[in-house]
C-alpha cells in the first residue's frame, strides 16, 4: 500500500499550459504538504493544509492554487506554467505533533517546454 | 526564524570509510531533528530522528545526537556502502511549526 501517492509522476508540458497534481494520502494525517525541488536538490515548502485549512502559503506566484477537498488529498493546480516552473514537486504528510515526521510521496517531474 | 546548515556537498568516500555529515541548526523553542535519504529519482524517506536534547536517533548503521549545547545534529555512519549513495538532507520541525525546514541536502557518493 502507498502511503503517499502523487500523480502523475512525470509531466511534460508546454509553456502557457495549465496543469494539475494530484497527492493523496492513506495514513489518516491530518497535515498535508507541497515541497518544490530545485535542480540544485533544495526543497522549498510551498503550502501546508491542516485538517483542509491552508497554513502555509510562501512566497509562491498565484499560479499556483492547491485544493484540499478532504483531509486525504491535496491537489495542486498550476496556471499558465513558465520554463522556471520546471522542478520535482513533492506533497507530503504528517500528523501535526511535535515529533512525528512527514511522510512523502515519490514526486511529480514538471517539465516546461 | 528556523534554518537548517549542513555541509556542502559532495562528499566522496570509498566503500567502508567513516560518514560524518554535519548539520547545525537554528529554531524558536525546542524542536525534534530529522535526517532524510533520497536515493536517485525517488522520493524523500526518513532515516532517523530525535525528538529531545541527548536523544541519539539511529538506523541502518547511520546515527546522529541531538546536541542542544551546539545546536547540532551531524551524521555519522562507521562504514560506507555503495548503496548509501544518495542526497541526505537535516530537517527540523519545531512544536509550533507546521512544515520541516530542510537544509540544502549533501550528496553522498560511495566508490568501490
Amino acid at each position: 500500500d502507498t502511503a503517499v501517492s502523487q500523480t502523475p509522476k512525470y509531466l511534460v508540458t508546454q509553456m502557457g499550459n495549465d496543469k494539475s497534481i494530484k497527492c493523496e494520502q492513506n495514513l489518516g494525517h491530518d497535515t498535508m504538504y507541497w515541497y518544490k525541488q530545485d535542480s540544485k536538490k533544495f526543497l522549498k515548502i510551498m503550502f501546508s493544509y491542516n485538517n483542509k485549512e491552508l497554513i502555509i502559503n510562501e512566497t509562491v506566484p498565484n499560479r499556483f492554487s492547491p485544493k484540499s477537498p478532504d483531509k486525504a488529498h491535496l491537489n495542486l493546480h498550476i496556471n499558465s506554467l513558465e520554463l522556471g516552473d520546471s522542478a520535482v514537486y513533492f506533497c507530503a504528510s504528517s500528523h501535526h505533533d511535535r515529533g512525528t515526521e512527514a511522510f512523502f510521496g515519490q514526486g511529480t517531474r514538471l517539465t516546461v517546454v | 526564524g528556523n534554518s537548517v546548515t549542513q555541509m556542502e556537498g559532495p562528499v566522496t568516500l570509498s566503500e567502508e570509510a567513516f560518514l560524518t555529515i554535519n548539520c547545525t541548526y537554528t529554531a524558536t523553542g525546542y524542536p525534534s531533528l530529522f535526517w532524510y535519504v533520497q536515493y536517485p529519482g525517488e522520493g524523500l524517506q526518513l532515516l532517523l530522528k530525535a525528538t529531545k536534547a541527548d536523544d541519539k536517533g539511529s538506523n541502518k548503521g547511520f546515527e546522529a545526537t541531538y546536541r542542544k549545547e551546539t545546536t547540532s545534529f551531524h551524521l555519522e555512519k562507521g562504514s560506507v556502502q555503495v548503496s548509501d549513495s544518495a542526497v541526505y538532507f537535516c530537517a527540523l520541525i519545531t512544536n509550533s511549526g507546521y512544515a520541516l525546514n530542510f537544509g540544502k541536502g549533501t550528496s553522498l557518493l560511495v566508490t568501490p
